[in-house]
């Protein structure tokens, strides 16, 4: 069986400093891992994904993610942060192991505020 | 591109009525649909996984004569929410993927309120 955890569920940061969001997965096979952003009464919006190559991964607007193998993480990341960032962000995972196509686990989320 | 929408975004309706929610992939054509259920400040819940021309895949736990889910086409998933009570009341949000594609798209939830 493929999990998400999230172990914050809320992170606060001034505007201007880095911000990071935890996220460690457990999977059979090989992770195919996302982080999507929901901001109220809305969908989920892609930030981005890694499914294999390099471990730092670039998303949009200005978001970044490292994928850990031996820490099982992929911790979502972003060097200076905006008020325009505060939303809440899922971690998913999805497992290639166990022939559990492409169905995702999601985490709690997090939710990120970003204050003046 | 891969654009998702969903109708209605809100819908209010009484307890024992049906309610019909439309999924559609407007760009690209979706073998597969997913149905999620978002409660307030909770993750989304994966109800059912829908192949078009084919029966969904419902999770445990999800009563599929309640959720009726039709993929009739490679753009298109219906959930029906069949005979309504106060405690189905939620967010739901479907997404979509390509027929060979690992990534879904969102489209942007529907408040369902049972009163």
């Amino acid at each position: 069986a493929q999990s998400v955890a999230q172990p914050e569920d809320q992170v606060n940061v001034a505007e201007g400093n880095p911000l990071t969001v935890k996220c460690t997965y457990s999977v059979s096979g090989n992770p195919y891992l996302f982080w999507y952003v929901q901001y109220p009464n809305r969908g989920l919006q892609f930030l981005l994904k890694y499914i294999t190559g390099d471990n730092l991964v670039k998303g949009s607007y200005g978001f970044e993610a490292e994928f850990n193998k031996s820490q099982t993480s992929f911790h979502l990341k972003k060097p200076s942060a905006l008020v325009s960032d505060s939303a809440l962000y899922f971690c998913a995972v999805r497992d290639e192991g166990t022939g559990g196509g492409n169905k995702l686990t999601f985490g709690t989320g997090t939710q990120l505020k970003v204050e003046l | 591109g891969a654009v998702v929408s969903q109708h209605p975004s809100r819908v209010i309706c009484k307890s024992g009525t049906s309610v019909k929610i439309e999924c559609r992939s407007l760009d690209f054509q979706a073998t597969t649909m997913f149905w999620y259920r978002q409660f307030p400040k909770q993750s989304l819940m994966l109800m059912a996984t829908s192949n078009e021309g084919s029966k969904a895949t419902y999770e445990q736990g999800v009563e599929k004569d309640k959720f009726l889910i039709n993929h009739a086409s490679l753009t298109l998933s219906t959930l029906t929410v069949t005979s309504a009570h106060p405690e189905d009341s939620s967010f739901y949000i479907c997404s979509a993927s390509f027929p060979s594609g690992n990534e879904q798209f969102f489209g942007p939830g529907t408040r369902l309120t049972v009163l």
